[in-house]
């Protein structure tokens, strides 16, 4: 079964800083899309970016990038030039698209917060 | 205007009574999703529905029924709350070609 680590309950970085966030998963596929979202208090869920496996190149949304690395299964989400709208919990999800019927399997999230 | 809207948004209920939590989309996707989520834990699927007459479970089904009765709507229902079901409930919609899911903003259910 697929398995969605995050293992930072909880960060805290200054305004400005850049911030990574881990997440691990296990999957014996070779081709699945992961995702990182974003859960402000507002508790509306925000997709940040999107990372299909076959694709070597990491993907990018303006501060947001990853570094996917598929033979280590890892997964991680960078942002750059914090705001403190970033203040939210991140968490990453899985999809093996086929033979799962399109389920997303679910880290527990990590809690970001930015501090002016 | 939001292109996935949830109502209530915010519900308490008494153990015992049936609830119903409506989705509506006007993103024109054909897939909607109900999940719950718990304090300190990611989101599980409850139900999911590629079509109208296509209705899945997902991991948690039990407790739970839904109607998907149109496209754009998806409704999910407790036929008779229990104080575990208290959660924040999330609707998402996803299209066959981006497999990205999109949600709503959440319902919170207070179950007493």
């Amino acid at each position: 079964a697929q398995t969605v680590t995050q293992s930072q309950p909880e960060m805290s970085v200054q305004e400005a800083e850049t911030v990574t966030l881990s997440c691990t998963y296990d999957t014996s596929e070779n081709n699945y899309y992961l995702f990182w979202y974003k859960q402000p208090p507002s508790r509306q869920m925000i997709l940040v970016i999107r990372q299909e496996a076959y694709k070597q190149q990491n993907a990018t949304e303006n501060r947001f990038s990853v570094n996917f690395q598929k033979a280590a299964k890892s997964f991680s989400l960078k942002i750059s030039d914090s705001q403190l709208g970033d203040t939210a919990m991140y968490f990453c999800a899985f999809m093996k698209p086929l033979d799962s019927n399109y389920q997303l399997i679910w880290g527990a999230g990590t809690k970001l917060i930015i501090k002016p | 205007d939001a292109d996935v809207t949830q109502t209530p948004r915010n519900r308490i209920t008494k153990t015992g009574k049936r609830i119903m939590l409506e989705c509506s989309q006007t993103k024109g996707h054909d897939r909607m999703y109900w999940y719950r989520q718990d304090p300190g834990l990611g989101l599980r699927l409850i139900y999911y529905s590629f079509d109208v007459k296509d209705i899945n479970k997902g991991e948690i089904s039990d407790g739970y029924s839904v109607s998907r009765q149109a496209q754009a709507k998806f409704s999910l229902s407790l036929e008779s709350a229990i104080p575990n079901q208290t959660a924040l409930y999330f609707c998402a919609t996803s299209d066959l070609r981006r497999e990205t899911q999109y949600f709503g903003p959440g319902t919170r259910l207070l179950v007493l």
